[in-house]
């Protein structure tokens, strides 16, 4: 159980260009979603959060009108990187986990953008 | 804000006991989890710890002390297939978590 999916695993798109990353749980309705972003060898550092019908919650120094988080039902989220540029590129990835159990969260496998 | 401090590396050969030790500082501190994060691949959850104390599963262990804000994973009888990142993350009453730097964890034959 506990299976999320994500997609693309990569993209490739040009400066200036939309992407679009859906985030899905397969196997439960997940209250909470959170997006990641992680550099080689790195960390995960948490972009924002993603509660089912409301507005998602960003963390500090990262551009709500940039990362556009929707977070339509209990098992899709969907992050649109607007207006990317080679900056942007990175591994970005989602988790899901139930409601007050933020401790255990299940990740997709994540997508690899690269903007050229 | 929160903070975490992991060793950046260990190795450890096949067959061994490995300790990786996580300390924090947090307000609203809710409990410590741990997650694995093989090269290229997403985290997966290992453990969780709210309480003090110790939490077995299978080969990991992991161990909690509220009043030293330090925790610990500790995985026995390592295989190869462990090396891997593994990090330890602190989950608050806010309802998110903030991971740690993450440990290299390399097995040697």
């Amino acid at each position: 159980g506990a299976v999320v999916s994500q997609h693309p695993s990569r993209v490739i798109c040009k400066s200036g260009t939309s992407v679009k990353i859906e985030c899905r749980s397969l196997d439960f309705q997940a209250t909470t979603m959170f997006w990641y972003r992680q550099f080689p060898k790195q960390s995960l550092m948490l972009m924002a959060t993603s509660n089912e019908g409301s507005k998602a919650t960003y963390e500090q120094g990262v551009e709500k009108d940039k990362f556009l988080i929707n977070h339509a039902s209990l098992t899709l989220s969907t992050l649109t990187v607007t207006s990317a540029h080679p900056e942007d590129s990175s591994f970005y990835i989602c988790s899901a986990s139930l409601a007050g159990r933020s401790y255990e969260q299940y990740f997709g496998p994540g997508t690899r953008l690269t903007v050229t | 804000g929160q903070s975490l401090e992991q060793p950046s590396e260990v190795t450890a050969v096949e067959g061994a006991i490995v300790q990786i030790n996580c300390t924090y500082q947090t307000s609203g501190f809710y409990g410590l989890s741990w997650y694995q994060q093989h090269d290229g691949g997403a985290p997966t959850f290992l453990s969780y710890n709210g309480l003090d104390g110790l939490e077995e599963t299978g080969r990991f262990s992991s161990f909690l002390s509220r009043s030293d804000s330090y925790g610990y994973l500790l995985l026995q009888e390592l295989q190869m297939k462990d090396s891997a990142s593994y990090f330890c993350a602190v989950s608050t009453n806010a309802g998110k978590s903030t991971f740690g730097d993450g440990t290299t964890l390399t097995v040697k034959p």
